[in-house]
Order: C-alpha cells, then sequence, then structure tokens
C-alpha cells in the first residue's frame, strides 16, 4: 500500500527566515497531495494542496512543489511568523484508493520570535 | 456555513464501555472518512462511508470498532468494550461532491476519547 514520509520531524526557525518541509510516497498512482496544519488541539487545516498535472503551486508564503518522477513534494513557507508554529502533516490520495488521506508523520515547526 | 460537526469533543470511558462518536458533514456532503490520530503521533485512516454504505474499511481493527452512516442523521463511529489503546482524537472529515468523491476534504473538530 501507499507509504508517505516526512522529514524533518521537528524544525526550528528564526523569525522571518524560510522552513522547507519534504515529504516522499511509495505509489505512482498518487495523483493528490494536501498539506494540513494542525495547532495543538486542534482540527487539520488544510493550508494548500496540488494535483498530479501541475509542478508548482503558490498562495501568499506557500508554496508546494511536486516532482513526480523522483515522487517527492515539499512545502516551502517563507517569511515565516510566529503564528506559523504548528504541526504540519503532507498527505497523499488517488481515485482507486477511495480518495483516502495516506498521511506522513508530521513536522513540528517552531517560529522563534 | 457550518463546517463538519463532531460531538461529543471530549470523552472518557472506562474500560469495558461503549463509546459512540457521532458526525455530521458539512451541508451537501455525502462522503465521510474517519481518521485516528495517536497522541503524538500523524492521522491513520480507518473508514469512509456514503450514505448507507461502507465503502472502505481497510483502516479498521478488525474487532470492537463499526461505522455507518444513515440514510438520516450522523455517521457514527462506534467501539466496543473499550481499551486503553483506543485512547486518541478520532477525526471525520467529509468531501464536496454529491455523484462521486472529490480529493479536497474538511475536517471536523474531533472527539478526544480517554479510556480510564
Amino acid at each position: 500500500g501507499e507509504n508517505v514520509e516526512q522529514h524533518p520531524s521537528t524544525l526550528s526557525v528564526q523569525e522571518g527566515d524560510s522552513a522547507v518541509i519534504k515529504c516522499t510516497y511509495s505509489d505512482s498512482a498518487s495523483n493528490y497531495f494536501p498539506w494540513y496544519k494542525q495547532e495543538l488541539g486542534k482540527r487539520p487545516q488544510l493550508i494548500i494542496d496540488i494535483r498530479s498535472n501541475v509542478g508548482e503551486k503558490k498562495d501568499q508564503r506557500i508554496a508546494v512543489t511536486l516532482n513526480k518522477t523522483a515522487k517527492h513534494f515539499s512545502l516551502h513557507i517563507t517569511e515565516t511568523q510566529p503564528e506559523d508554529s504548528a504541526v504540519y502533516f503532507c498527505a497523499a490520495s488517488w481515485m482507486d484508493s477511495s480518495y483516502k488521506l495516506i498521511f506522513g508523520s508530521g513536522t513540528r515547526l517552531l517560529v522563534r520570535p | 456555513n457550518a463546517g463538519v460537526m463532531q460531538n461529543p469533543r471530549h470523552l472518557v470511558r472506562r474500560r469495558g464501555q461503549e463509546a459512540r462518536l457521532r458526525c455530521s458533514p458539512m451541508k451537501g456532503h455525502s462522503h465521510v472518512y474517519w481518521y485516528r490520530q495517536l497522541p503524538e503521533e500523524g492521522l491513520k485512516f480507518m473508514v469512509y462511508l456514503q450514505k448507507e454504505n461502507i465503502i472502505d474499511e481497510s483502516g479498521m481493527p478488525k474487532e470492537r470498532f463499526s461505522a455507518e452512516f444513515p440514510k438520516e442523521g450522523p455517521s457514527i463511529l462506534r467501539i466496543q468494550q473499550v481499551v486503553r489503546g483506543d485512547s486518541a482524537a478520532y477525526f471525520c472529515a467529509s468531501s464536496p461532491q454529491t455523484g462521486s468523491p472529490s480529493y479536497e476534504q474538511y475536517f471536523g473538530p474531533g472527539t478526544r476519547l480517554t479510556v480510564t
């Protein structure tokens, strides 16, 4: 079955710096890759997603890149702010799997003021 | 503009009791997914349901766990004879399209189950 690996498990950056989180997936049939942000005790919130027919997508300070050949995708956050501190999860999904999401293990991002 | 609703938000059960978790999808959504999040871990898929049908239960433990999504009312995740290892946050998510599912899933606030 599909497996998603996520690195690093923790990431500490200075406010204003960039943060990059990377994920790899195993099933080449995967064609949808969302990123979720989860604050302590809260629900996962969809922050950006990308489909397999696109190589990059950007939304203000957040961008996601996808390399289908290498089967990896990355989240880039620029000009980080303390409120970006949270746990970030990547996930993969594909049509023949009922669209269920297979999640990575999460990255705890700390933005130091 | 109500989002995905879950109740109760917190549930405490003693070992051996039953837990019932409810999920009401967003208005117009007819696809529900349940995920479990153990403390300090990621989310794991459990089951995918449409109205009156279980579509994919490949992530459900074989015993004690069941799920339903009746024609009327919320989706229910039922855990019989709970054990301490069932303590976790249980999230449901709903998907926007009616005829066939869409990729995007929006999560409810979760039910935090504690087994004492």
